[in-house]
């Protein structure tokens, strides 16, 4: 079957640096987004990855290794407003989007 | 980025009236759009992918004749929950794919059925 494991819930203080990982087992793969969600709202296009490696997006970066079948979403100089879900998703080989539980992030002061 | 304008963002209505939520790709045209489904406190559920002038695939045990799909156009997609019942009360999400690399989701609409 299809897999897609994140943390539940990550706790993190404000200004520090926190990773969430994201490890998947899909039948092909043809990219991994990382989405964020605020409760209540849509989730909003973080990051997509296809190929091994690090991708910077100003506080934001994401990380991944197909042969590990592994990403993480880096998040540095945490912010309050950066307590939200974070939503790992994979491209399958039918190009379905194949999606984690998402991960709570809760930012301290 | 690229915008998706999902209306309306917020509904009531009866336990067996009809709900029609859109799902419009306001600078772009989208070959394909998806909705999904969440439920509190879960990960977004596809329910269906609907393809520009063709019928919708619906995934497993999504009922098509109670969540009418329609993708008339480059640009709009309509979701029809038929004969809502309470159970139908969730949040239901748009999401319009403009290239390979990037799908961008609507506001999302909050249903509840009362």
């Amino acid at each position: 079957g299809q897999n897609i494991d994140q943390p539940t819930e990550m706790t993190a203080t404000e200004g520090a640096i926190v990773q969430i990982n994201c490890t998947y087992q899909t039948s092909g793969f043809n990219g991994l987004f990382w989405y964020q969600q605020h409760a209540g709202e849509a989730p909003t296009f973080l990051s997509y990855n296809v190929l091994d490696g690090l991708e910077e997006k100003g506080r934001f970066s994401s990380f991944l290794s197909r042969s590990k079948g592994y990403s993480y979403l880096l998040l540095k100089e945490l912010q309050m407003k950066d307590s939200a879900s974070y939503l790992c998703a994979v491209v399958d080989s039918n190009y379905q989007l194949i999606w984690g539980a998402g991960t709570k992030l809760i930012i301290k002061p | 980025g690229a915008v998706v304008s999902q209306h309306p963002s917020r509904v009531i209505c009866k336990s067996g009236t009809s709900v029609k939520i859109e799902c419009r790709s306001l600078d772009f045209q989208a070959t394909t759009m998806f909705w999904y489904r969440q439920f509190p406190k879960q990960s977004l559920m596809l329910m269906a992918t609907s393809n520009e002038g063709s019928k919708a695939t619906y995934e497993q045990g999504v009922e098509k004749d109670k969540f009418l799909i329609n993708h008339a156009s480059l640009t709009l997609s309509t979701l029809t929950v038929t004969s809502a019942h309470p159970e139908d009360s969730s949040f239901y999400i748009c999401s319009a794919r403009l290239r390979e690399t990037e799908a961008f989701f609507g506001q999302g609409t909050r249903l509840t059925v009362v």
